[in-house]
């Protein structure tokens, strides 16, 4: 299973940027790139994904290096709502199954 | 937008008795679901993977004979936790994906708020 990395925690400001790293220098060339993040006592919910171009939604933008070793979940402004776990994952395009990391946990400050 | 239900929410079961978990996609048909448990703060991990209509697929070290999976229709996936013990406790929790292939979104997981299983 592709591995990915991430530190296991981070602090924001409330209403500030938040760059959330994941490392996956292992990642294959039809690997998807996948974020979500899960409050506590409920399900993982959807934030984002991506292959090889960086992406933006409504929710976050994601950023993914040249050689897609590495990507960088974007918050543009963090709210309290934002604090959770926040998963990256790796998706082959086979079986689709998620192998979930240790995920960072993101701490919101008011 | 896609809203997948787990029942019951919470559980607890005395030792060597059976509990059965429900994962229903509420607005969509999921010709796959998926299983994961969770300890507290540690992160999901997948049990097995579960297709309408034919056997499930397990992950390495999930014990299919104590982790039942039942997928006999489109919309609902069951899991049984058979004959389960205080070590069985935890936070399980379904996904759906909607549709087949992998390309678009039809890959996408749904996750359902998890059920907690407590056992005494």
């Amino acid at each position: 299973d592709a591995k990915t990395t991430q530190p296991n925690s981070m602090e924001s400001n409330e209403e500030e940027p938040v760059h959330l790293p994941c490392n996956h220098s292992t990642i294959s060339g039809t690997d998807y790139i996948h974020w979500y993040r899960q409050l506590p006592s409920q399900g993982p919910e959807y934030v984002i994904h991506g292959l090889t171009s960086n992406v933006n939604n409504r929710m976050a933008s994601l950023a993914i290096a040249e050689d897609r070793k590495s990507s960088t979940l974007i918050l543009h402004r963090a709210t309290l709502r934002d604090a959770a776990v926040y998963y990256c994952i790796l998706r082959t395009n086979t079986g689709n199954q998620f192998y979930f990391g240790t995920g960072t946990s993101l701490t919101v400050i008011p | 937008g896609a809203v997948v239900s787990q029942h019951p929410s919470r559980v607890i079961c005395k030792s060597g008795t059976s509990v059965k978990i429900e994962c229903r996609s509420l607005d969509f048909q999921a010709t796959t679901m998926f299983w994961y448990r969770q300890f507290p703060k540690k992160s999901l991990m997948l049990m097995a993977t579960s297709n309408e209509g034919s056997k499930a697929t397990y992950e390495q070290g999930v014990e299919k004979d104590k982790f039942l999976i039942n997928h006999a229709s489109l919309t609902l996936s069951t899991l049984t936790v058979t004959s389960a013990h205080p070590e069985d406790s935890s936070f399980y929790i379904c996904s759906a994906q909607r549709g087949t292939g992998t390309s678009g979104r039809a890959y996408e997981q749904y996750f359902g708020p998890g059920t907690r299983l407590t056992v005494t």
